[in-house]
């Protein structure tokens, strides 16, 4: 299977400040089509996941400009440029290239400092 | 909008069965691949399960081989997971979501199910 790895696992934030998530793969997540098929999800508290971004960069509807997906290869990142209360949760790294199985990496906590 | 409700779930013995539904609506079921995607508590998502649109693949992760059997019906726009054999470590929400394209667009709300004595 492959291995995502997120870091860090915990991320506290000031409100209106930057965050940074990082996403590595054990193997490379081109795809033979040539697609890239990583997602990142958000679970609030309580909450199911809920998908931000896919295929790397992609924003979902109804997700804020301020969140950013980028990174190729086995390098990947997620950005929210001034977070807010309400992304308050836990981030997942998710690829999609390879099957069986579709991983998840181990989740990051973003908190309110 | 798409929905995807699971039901079914509840506190059963170790040793116990159960059998967990998923009814999907405003999307073409029979077109997609279904996942069950679990959470134990306080954990990381884990995909147990995979049923190809037409029932042809499935898929099951190791932990849950010979015990989970992943079913559909296509008619009743319903996935289905039967359980048995259930062990502590199977604790967990359960998900159902639909794969498309590498990715899981749409999750449901979650069914728990409790393996405890």
């Amino acid at each position: 299977d492959v291995v995502m790895t997120q870091s860090p696992l915990s991320l506290p934030v000031t409100l209106g400040q930057p965050a940074s998530i990082s996403c590595r793969s054990s193997q490379s997540l081109v795809h033979s089509n040539g697609n890239t098929y990583l997602n990142w999800f958000q679970q609030r508290p309580g909450q199911s996941p809920r998908r931000l971004i896919y295929k790397v960069s992609n924003r979902d509807s109804g997700v804020p400009d301020r969140f950013s997906g980028s990174g190729s290869g086995t390098d990947f990142t997620l950005k929210i440029s001034r977070v807010e209360a309400e992304d308050v949760g836990v981030y997942y790294c998710m690829q999609g290239t390879h099957w069986p199985p579709w991983t998840f990496g181990q989740g990051t906590k973003v908190e309110i400092k | 909008q798409v929905q995807l409700v699971e039901s079914g779930g509840g506190v059963v013995q170790p040793g116990g069965s159960l059998t967990l539904s998923c009814a999907a609506s405003g999307f073409t079921f029979s077109r997609y691949g279904m996942h069950w995607v679990r959470q134990a508590p306080g954990k990381g998502l884990e995909c147990v399960a995979f049923i190809q649109y037409d029932g042809s693949e499935k898929y099951y992760t190791d932990s849950v081989k010979g015990r989970f059997t992943v079913s559909r019906d296509n008619s009743k726009n319903t996935l289905y997971l039967q359980m048995s054999g259930l062990r502590a470590d199977d604790t967990a929400v359960y998900y159902c979501a639909n794969g498309d394209s590498g990715s899981y667009p749409y999750w449901g709300q979650g069914t728990l199910v409790t393996v405890s004595s």
